[in-house]
């Protein structure tokens, strides 16, 4: 079975830098591009970037260009999504999933990011 | 404001048929690209409904069905059940933005 299981919920304030991972399993981890989304409180999806394990060849949506970074440690399958200055408006639901094609086949179950002073 | 235009609620009665619209523009689903859709609920991953517009993945029942016109695509789904009350995404790619994009979700509710 393939699965993305991603870390758990963090809690963080104004400043502070945060690292969360998503890990692969089921599938051949360096084989498939593994995207990031988010979504803020109330919100829709946002697509934030997407890496390819095998060689960490990574892409950024404009909108979240040097505000996150995105990286993958294919010797234990997971991805990373990671912020050097957190900000309250990075609140939301950060979502990691399997790129196949052009849709996402498999998903996390999502990791909520709280900053709050 | 989201790049694919989704209505932001629709509802129906147990049994009943919905239908839920994606509408894009000449750079996304007017230009070719392909409208995948996904389920979202409470407190577990989504899960990928349709893909390539009106494909399913196994798994999928077949009462949920997509299909393209234009530049806009449609989510149906028949046979309306409790466990179906969910947010509902499209997902395209945008070529003047160069991005992934998502319609703005679609809250179903079964009354």
């Amino acid at each position: 079975e393939v699965l993305l299981v991603q870390s758990g919920a963090e809690v963080k304030k104004p400043g502070e830098s945060l690292k969360i991972s998503c890990k692969g399993s089921g599938y051949s981890f360096t084989s498939y591009w593994i995207g990031w989304v988010r979504q803020m409180p109330g919100k829709g999806l946002e697509w934030m970037g997407i890496i390819f394990p095998g060689d960490s060849d990574t892409r950024y949506s404009p909108s979240f260009q040097g505000q996150v970074t995105i990286s993958a440690d294919k010797s234990i399958s997971t991805a990373y999504l990671q912020w050097s200055s957190l900000k309250a408006s990075d609140t939301a639901l950060y979502y990691c999933a399997r790129k196949l094609g052009y849709y996402y086949d498999t998903w996390g179950q999502g990791t909520l990011v709280t900053v709050s002073s | 404001q989201s790049v694919l235009t989704q209505p932001p609620s629709v509802s129906g009665a147990p049994g009943q048929r919905v239908t839920i619209s994606c509408t894009g523009s000449s750079s996304n689903i007017g230009a070719g690209y392909d409208v995948h859709w996904y389920q979202l609920l409470p407190r577990t991953a989504p899960k990928l409904l349709i893909y390539g517009n009106s494909n399913r993945p196994s798994g999928v029942p077949d009462r949920f069905s997509g299909s393209k016109s234009g530049t806009s695509v449609s989510l149906a789904i028949t046979g309306l059940q409790a466990e179906d009350e969910a947010d509902y995404y499209c997902q395209s790619y945008d070529s003047s933005l160069s991005v992934v994009v998502f319609g703005g979700g679609t809250k179903l509710t079964v009354l």
